[in-house]
């Protein structure tokens, strides 16, 4: 079955970068996805990138995939404390409407 | 564009009563997922409507049903409230169901406590 996979927790100083990871069992997932998640808030899309793809990059985002190994990463340039907050990465398949989300990633930004 | 919204914001329940949560898409948007948001189990698929229809259903009781109504705007239901229903409601709304990247906007949440 699918299952998505993240580390709890990351601390960074502002202005450091950040790299946040996640693997992912199912090799048939075509589209791979970053959501944000604030306190008391939904979730916030970031950026997605489509299986074919190695990388993508969206302003202070750098999404990087290795097919190979089935693992996803994020990484957000220059951290800034309004960056705190949950990082879910999610899976899914085209032709198909449901997200598999891992457990998520709290990242902490300290001044 | 107003974004998706969902009411009640939050909501106190005691077991055994039910519950019904609503959920209004973005304007123009026909598809409507629900999801369950828990700390032990985290994020979990309820189920996805598409043009009043149910197009997937996730892994849950009998007791956890939905509906879409002609102008997008979903509810979902919970029957016979159990103490782990507690859980944040997450509502997602999408231009397209699947085919292709499943760009899903979420609203900001029920928050369920059942006592």
């Amino acid at each position: 079955g699918e299952d998505v996979e993240q580390s709890l927790f990351l601390s960074v100083r502002e202005g450091d970068s950040s790299v946040i990871n996640c693997t992912y069992t199912d090799s048939s997932s075509t589209y791979l996805y970053w959501y944000k998640q604030e306190p008391g808030a939904g979730l916030q899309l970031l950026t997605y990138i489509f299986s074919n793809m190695d990388m993508k990059q969206d302003q202070r985002l750098t999404v990087l995939l290795n097919k190979k190994d089935k693992h996803l990463s994020l990484r957000i340039a220059d951290t800034q404390t309004g960056d705190s907050a949950i990082y879910f990465c999610a899976e899914s398949y085209s032709g198909y409407s449901t997200l598999t989300f891992g457990k998520g990633t709290m990242l902490l930004v300290s001044p | 564009k107003a974004g998706v919204t969902q009411t009640p914001r939050y909501l106190i329940k005691t077991r055994g009563q039910q519950v019904t949560l609503s959920c209004s898409p973005i304007s123009g948007h026909r598809s409507v997922s629900w999801y369950q948001q828990t700390p032990g189990q985290g994020l979990q698929f309820l189920f996805e409507y598409f043009s009043e229809t149910q197009r997937n259903k996730g892994n849950f009781p009998g007791r956890f049903s939905g509906r879409q109504f002609s102008n997008s705007r979903s509810e979902m239901n919970v029957s016979t409230l159990e103490l782990g229903d507690s859980a944040l409601y997450l509502c997602a709304s999408s231009s397209v169901p699947g085919g292709g990247a499943y760009e899903q906007f979420f609203g900001p949440g029920t928050r369920l406590t059942v006592l």
